[in-house]
């Protein structure tokens, strides 16, 4: 009965592998985002998908790849990782874009050795 | 560009009323929401505020004046449950972009 999971929870990888993360949700939401949260608890927006439409893009490294089949997931691909992509990485969904109640996945924690 | 600021630290004993407060800057506004984030876990939604005025949800209330850009959290009856870490934000286009003030982490003594 999870509203929002997200595979794997932990993933300890070396620099310069590619990996992905998948999420899923199943709360009938049009709108989902991934955020980058640090070791100092700082949230970042990275993207955010609305109807499978990318409709933000921040300012993140073209090495991160977001990718969503349908609106119920979306999936983060990660290339040529690095040091300082260590950190929490949250999915999460809203009922649509206008919509301030957003549900949090519980987070997959990469650490780039 | 986009600042929320909010204390990085509050203390309290069990039993007392805190408030944590938030203040904006940004190019859009619509909507202040708190979220509460225990340790290893994934912030959860608390509260939202669209218009001026106070939100209440059982021992948790919301407060906002547009007109100041700020807002705040009022949490009563502290529980040490309660220690966890706390964020307010912003959405500030109307495309589903919120930004996250840094946090606020807020210690419940006994």
């Amino acid at each position: 009965d999870t509203a929002v999971s997200q595979t794997p929870k932990y993933l300890v990888t070396q620099m310069g592998n590619d990996k992905s993360i998948k999420c899923e949700q199943n709360l009938g939401h049009d709108t989902m985002y991934w955020y980058k949260q640090d070791s100092k608890k700082f949230l970042k927006i990275m993207f955010s998908y609305n109807n499978k439409e990318l409709i933000i893009n921040e300012t993140v490294p073209n090495r991160f790849s977001p990718k969503s089949p349908d609106k119920a997931h979306l999936n983060l691909h990660i290339n040529s990782l690095e040091l300082g992509d260590s950190a929490v990485y949250f999915c999460a969904s809203s009922q649509n874009q206008r919509y301030n109640e957003q549900f949090f996945g519980p987070g997959t924690r990469l650490t780039v050795l | 560009g986009q600042s929320l600021e909010q204390p990085s630290e509050v203390t309290a004993v069990e039993g007392a009323i805190v408030q944590i407060n938030c203040t904006y800057q940004t190019s859009g506004f619509y909507g202040l929401s708190w979220y509460q984030q225990h340790d290893g876990g994934a912030p959860t939604f608390l509260s939202y505020n669209g218009l001026d005025g106070l939100e209440e949800t059982g021992r948790f209330s919301s407060f906002l004046s547009r007109s100041d850009s700020y807002g705040y959290l009022l949490l009563q009856e502290l529980q040490m449950k309660d220690s966890a870490s706390y964020f307010c934000a912003v959405r500030d286009t109307n495309a589903g972009k919120s930004t996250f003030g840094d946090g606020t982490t807020l210690t419940v003594k006994p």
